[in-house]
């Protein structure tokens, strides 16, 4: 079956710190990949997708960056958090552009 | 902006009473899906309709689609406690190229609470 896997759960980072969150999924190949944020009481907006190795579409300028190093795992980073990156992120995959997404569990940032 | 609105923001009913939540869009979508959220979790999707559907059904779940008028709701009958939930839409539209890479553009949410 395909699992996502998303960690950590709960982060605390001072402004100015690097930040690296990592996604990875199981059981399905070449999935189309999914970051999104959050804020408090929120719709979700999308940050970057990725429909395979090396290849990255940002949807919005900001302070973060996403890699895809591995077919099946996806990397949100910053090299200097801001106090607006906090939020809740959240990464989801799809297979092959079709049906729903699958979404992880997320990880709640807090820059402090 | 591509993105959905949603209404009611709150909506607060009894036990086996139904819940109707109500989403509006903007553009041409390829499909339009509704998700749930419980408090501090991840998102859990519950049913996707087509551009060329009208109506769908998911044990409980009944939602329709209206692209005439760019809306669509969720039926949420004999509703139970553990449905306390936020449901939110979230619609795949297509580029000026008909491509979409399964973007969604999500609504911002209605927020069920459920008395027992």
């Amino acid at each position: 079956s395909q699992t996502i896997h998303q960690w950590p759960a709960t982060l605390v980072q001072p402004v100015g710190s690097p930040l690296s969150l990592e996604c990875t999924v199981e059981g399905t190949s070449n999935p189309n990949l999914y970051w999104y944020r959050q804020a408090a009481g929120r719709g979700l907006q999308l940050l970057f997708y990725s429909v395979g190795i090396g290849q990255i579409s940002s949807e919005v300028p900001q302070n973060l960056s996403a890699s895809r190093p591995q077919d099946r795992q996806f990397i949100l980073s910053s090299k200097k958090l801001l106090l607006s990156d906090s939020g809740f992120y959240l990464c989801a995959w799809r297979n092959g552009g079709r049906g729903g997404y699958t979404f992880g569990s997320g990880t709640r940032l807090t820059v402090v | 902006s591509q993105q959905g609105e949603e209404d009611p923001q709150a909506l607060s009913i009894q036990e086996g009473e139904n819940a109707t939540m109500n989403c509006s869009y903007k553009t041409s979508i390829n499909n339009l899906q509704w998700y749930r959220q419980n408090s501090g979790r991840g998102l859990v999707h519950l049913i996707l309709i087509r551009s060329n559907e009208r109506e769908k059904h998911s044990g409980r779940l009944r939602v329709t689609l209206d692209t005439s008028k760019k809306s669509s709701s969720l039926l949420i009958t004999a509703s139970r406690a553990a449905d306390t939930a936020s449901y939110f839409c979230a619609t795949e539209y297509l580029n000026a190229g008909g491509t979409s890479y399964g973007k969604l553009t999500f609504g911002q949410g209605t927020i069920l609470t459920v008395h027992p």
